[in-house]
């Protein structure tokens, strides 16, 4: 199956430093990428969905300024959490597509702000 | 707006028996797609079977079988012959035909005792 890469696995930021995080589609071109976030032991949460060179779009409650999320080519997109705080510590899960064929899921990103 | 409910937060199953994961759904929508998809202590969310709306023949893949009762909004998960590789959170997903976004339920943690 499709892989998907994301990089890096896990990242420890200090509080008020951004933190970028890759999403790779290593061997299929993704015109839409996702992006989710996971509390321990909740669901995956959508924060935005985001298509090859346009803006993303994203979910109700999610601080587009905060979460700036980029998808400049068919194979990587990434999410900078600017002015990172303790509370923005979570799992990041990205997700690609290819036309509305079977989504393909990253391994996540651990975030943890201190 | 789509929703996707699992209403069974933890479930176990010893060994070699079966086990069946509930998950409800509600939309307005005729054509869509159901998912189940796994996730493991690693977090990577595996693909496990997916179910076409328009399709009467509940999918089958290996040991994991669905129950898809469309009138019912109903799409359960059965694994036969459960192994300790089984263990993982279960989550039971939506998408639209027309739409991209996957919504998921709250997922169920599966516990496989030996």
């Amino acid at each position: 199956g499709a892989v998907v890469s994301q990089h890096p696995s896990w990242v420890i930021c200090k509080s008020g430093t951004s933190v970028k995080i890759e999403c790779r589609s290593l061997d299929f071109q993704a015109t839409t990428m996702f992006w989710y976030r996971q509390f321990p032991k909740q669901s995956l949460m959508l924060m935005a969905t985001s298509n090859e060179g346009s803006k993303a779009t994203y979910e109700q409650g999610v601080e587009k300024d905060k979460f700036l999320i980029n998808h400049a080519s068919l194979t990587l997109s990434t999410l900078t959490v600017t002015s990172a705080h303790p509370e923005d510590s979570s799992f990041y899960i990205c997700s690609a597509a290819s036309g509305t064929a079977s989504r393909y899921f990253g391994p996540g990103t651990r975030l943890t702000v201190t | 707006a789509q929703t996707v409910t699992q209403s069974q937060p933890e479930m176990s199953v010893q060994e070699a028996e079966t086990v069946t994961l509930s998950c409800t759904y509600d939309t307005s929508e005729s054509d869509y797609y159901l998912f189940w998809y796994k996730q493991p202590p690693s977090r990577q969310m595996i693909l496990v079977i997916r179910q076409e709306a328009y399709k009467q023949q509940n999918a089958t893949e290996n040991r994991f079988s669905v129950n898809f009762q469309k009138a019912a909004k109903s799409f359960s998960l059965k694994i036969s012959d459960s192994q300790l590789g089984d263990a993982a959170m279960y989550f039971c997903a939506y998408r639209g035909n027309a739409g991209n976004m996957l919504t998921f339920g709250g997922g169920t943690r599966l516990m496989v005792k030996p």
